[in-house]
């Protein structure tokens, strides 16, 4: 399985909004609705941000917003702040019982 | 709170073994699925390992499959990974992590360890 693809950099100013893509297969992305978007900061461990594509767990923040069409699933940060500026993953269940991330994007709070 | 606390990690050279324990604590263990993600050094994630919370099914990256075994002791709050013919590429932080939902692995992983690192080198 393949990775999923990502941009390797974003960035934006403090308030704006950014909005990160995603882009798999039929396969995984498209087959359902299991995507997951996760953050790290450096040496730490990932957060989980999203869940089955659109849903926040209980404590992230409403500034971050999945959703998806098709193959392409996608993570919005609105109202950037310095503290968002990490590293962000998406992550897809597939129909053959495999999960696979995309290669991470650099968000660069400017 | 829940925590997860990885060990077991250290430096060998190719073709060994090595086994990984990540303690769980703060939640019930054996209703959620668990798994391993492991990071390269400079890299990004890559899932490893995920089994169920019976321990009644169990999946694998192919690059592991036949290599690595996943396992959990329920009865210790425990979730295992066995490591054998070990390869320069399995050089890497190991995570263990929570599955989101209540007997269902597909949706996400809440809670991570801090990881421990696995160094395969000659």
């Amino acid at each position: 399985q393949s990775a999923l693809t990502q941009p390797a950099s974003v960035s934006g100013s403090p308030g704006q909004s950014i909005t990160i893509s995603c882009t798999g297969t039929n396969s995984d992305v498209g087959s359902d609705n299991f995507v997951s978007w996760y953050q790290q900061h450096p040496n730490k461990d990932p957060k989980l941000l999203i869940y089955e594509g659109t849903k926040r767990p209980s404590g992230a923040s409403n500034r971050f917003s999945g959703s998806k069409s098709g193959n392409m699933a996608s993570l919005t940060i609105s109202g950037l702040q310095p503290e968002d500026e990490a590293i962000y993953y998406c992550c897809s269940y597939g129909t053959y019982s495999h999960w696979v991330f995309g290669g991470g994007t650099k968000l660069t709070v400017l | 709170e829940v925590q997860l606390l990885e060990s077991g990690g250290g430096f060998l050279q190719p073709g060994g073994s090595l086994r990984l324990s990540c303690a769980a604590s703060g939640f019930t263990f054996n209703i959620y699925a668990m798994t391993w993600v492991r990071q390269a050094p400079g890299k990004g994630l890559d899932w490893v390992s995920t089994i169920s919370g019976d321990a009644g099914t169990t999946f694998y990256a192919d690059s592991v499959k036949g290599r690595f075994t996943i396992s959990r002791d329920n009865s210790k709050d425990t979730l295992y990974l066995q490591m054998n013919s070990l390869r320069a590429e399995d050089t890497a932080v190991y995570y263990c992590a929570k599955a989101l939902k209540v007997k269902q692995e597909r949706s996400g992983w809440d809670s991570w360890g801090l990881g421990t690192l696995v160094t395969v080198s000659s």
